[in-house]
C-alpha cells in the first residue's frame, strides 16, 4: 500500500533560519508526491509536487522540496523562514493502485516560526 | 481558479441526528472526495465519487454515506451522528487526466461537533 510518514509532530524554527519538514514515502513504482499547507481554520492549499525530472522542486511561497529516491524521502525546505509560514504541513502520495486520483496523506507536521 | 465550497463552516448537532454536509465545485471536475481530519491522524478518506451517482468507499466509510446526483455537488451524510464523528470534514475535487499529477483542490472545511 502507498503511504507517507511525517516523523515530526512539530518543528520549531526562528524567523530567518532555514527550515526542513520531513517526509518519507513507501510506494510501488514511481511516486507522485505532494506537499500541502493548512493555515488555521482553512482548507488545504497545494504547495508543490514531484512527478518526474529534477529532484529539486520549487513551489509556492518560496518553498522547495528535494526528492531522494535512495532514501525514499521528500523533505520540504525553505532557506529563510517567516512567522507567516507557521501552519500545518501535509505530505501526500498518489495511490497508484486505483485510477481515481486518490491521495494518501501523512499525519501532518505543525511548523512554528518564532519572531 | 477552481473553487470548492462547503456550505457549513461550523455545525453543532446532537447524538442521533441526521447530518448533511454539502460540497459544490465550479470547475466541472469528475472526481470528488470527502476526507476527515483529526489531530495526529492526518486526513483519512471517507468516500469518493468518480462520476454522477458513482461512489467508492474510502478507508473509513463506516457511519457515513454519500450522494452525488449532480456533477458539481457531493454530499456527505451521517445517518445517526455519534460523538466520535466530531471532526473537521474536508471536501476536495480533481480533474481526471492521463497524468497522475493533477492537484486536489480543497474546500475550507466543515467543523462538526456532536454533543
Amino acid at each position: 500500500a502507498q503511504s507517507v510518514a511525517q516523523p515530526e509532530d512539530q518543528v520549531n524554527v526562528a524567523e530567518g533560519n532555514p527550515l526542513t519538514v520531513k517526509c518519507t514515502y513507501s510506494v510501488s513504482g514511481n511516486p507522485y508526491l505532494f506537499w500541502y499547507v493548512q493555515y488555521p481554520n482553512r482548507g488545504l492549499q497545494f504547495l508543490l509536487k514531484y512527478i518526474t525530472g529534477d529532484n529539486l522542486v520549487k513551489g509556492s511561497y518560496g518553498f522547495e522540496a528535494e526528492f531522494n529516491k535512495s532514501q525514499t524521502s521528500f523533505h520540504l525546505k525553505k532557506p529563510s523562514a517567516l512567522v507567516s509560514d507557521s501552519a500545518l504541513y501535509f505530505c501526500a502520495v498518489r495511490d497508484m493502485n486505483t485510477g481515481f486520483q486518490k491521495l494518501v496523506f501523512g499525519t501532518g507536521t505543525r511548523l512554528l516560526v518564532s519572531p | 481558479d477552481v473553487k470548492v465550497t462547503q456550505s457549513s463552516r461550523y455545525l453543532v448537532k446532537r447524538t442521533g441526528e441526521k447530518v448533511f454536509l454539502e460540497c459544490v465545485q465550479d470547475m466541472d471536475h469528475e472526481n470528488m472526495f470527502w476526507y476527515r481530519q483529526d489531530p495526529g491522524l492526518g486526513l483519512r478518506l471517507i468516500y469518493f465519487s468518480y462520476d454522477v451517482k458513482m461512489k467508492e468507499k474510502g478507508d473509513i466509510p463506516e457511519g457515513y454515506s454519500v450522494s452525488r446526483e449532480k456533477k458539481e455537488r457531493f454530499s456527505l451524510i451521517l445517518e445517526s451522528a455519534s460523538t466520535n464523528q466530531t471532526s473537521m470534514y474536508l471536501c476536495a475535487s480533481i480533474s481526471i487526466g492521463f497524468s497522475g499529477a493533477n492537484v486536489l483542490t480543497f474546500g475550507a472545511g466543515s467543523r462538526l461537533t456532536v454533543l
